[in-house]
């Protein structure tokens, strides 16, 4: 069946980095572009951009470029999530969401990893 | 700050019908999706496209459109229909995505 599943949690200083993984199965991963979330403790959903896994370009939203990587590994079918430096306010659960293209006006996210929880705590 | 607005919080008698509204800019040119979250998982695609509900998703949810607004509805509320939803959609560059800020569905 088709899944994404994600990284287990991780325990993390400030200033460190932390690279979270998302392996997709049952599907074709380069036919399928990749979006990740964030949720801080509390919180609403957060859009934090996309990567094209047929060209591995990434799109970052505001307030998540500089510190935030996401990349592949197609020979795994596996994207990722790298942060660095990481800040207190960086804990969150971080999820990858399959993105289907609905129309030239709509996409949507079909296949939700579980969510990696990163805390960030000296 | 985000640009789809939702109301924080509704609540529905159960077996009664409520509808959850998302406004911003972009919904007039882009069409949203809607998400279900309960406590401690994964958020759930229950909406998409003009009025789609992917395989395994009840009938009694819907969702339309009009103007600068989006709707999802929830016809003969369940008790297990109790969640977090938010919408999504593209923002008003159409570049990027942007979630709406959440309603918290209680059902009475």
């Amino acid at each position: 069946q088709v899944q994404l599943v994600q990284s287990g949690s991780e325990l993390k200083k400030p200033g460190a980095s932390v690279k979270v993984s998302c392996k997709a199965s049952g599907y074709t991963f380069t036919s399928y572009a990749m979006n990740w979330v964030r949720q801080a403790p509390g919180q609403g959903l957060e859009w934090m951009g996309w990567i094209n896994t047929n060209t591995g370009n990434p799109t970052y939203a505001q307030g998540f470029t500089g510190r935030f990587v996401f990349s592949l590994d197609t020979s795994v079918s596996t994207a990722y999530l790298q942060i660095s430096s990481l800040k207190a306010e960086d804990t969150a659960v971080y999820y990858c969401a399959r993105v289907r293209v609905y129309s030239r006006i709509s996409n949507y996210m079909d296949v939700w990893g579980k969510g990696t929880t990163v805390t960030v705590s000296s | 700050s985000s640009e789809l607005t939702q109301d924080p919080a509704v609540s529905v008698a159960l077996g009664q019908t409520v509808r959850i509204t998302c406004q911003g800019d972009s919904l007039r040119s882009y069409y949203a999706s809607w998400y279900q979250q309960k406590p401690g998982q994964a958020p759930v695609l229950v909406i998409y496209g003009k009025n789609n509900r992917p395989s395994g998703i009840p009938d009694r949810f819907s969702g339309s459109s009009s103007g600068n607004t989006a709707s999802l509805t929830i016809t003969g509320a369940q008790a297990e229909d109790e969640a977090d939803y938010y919408c999504n959609s593209r923002d008003s560059s159409g570049n990027h995505e942007v979630f709406g800020t959440g309603t918290k569905v209680t059902v009475l």
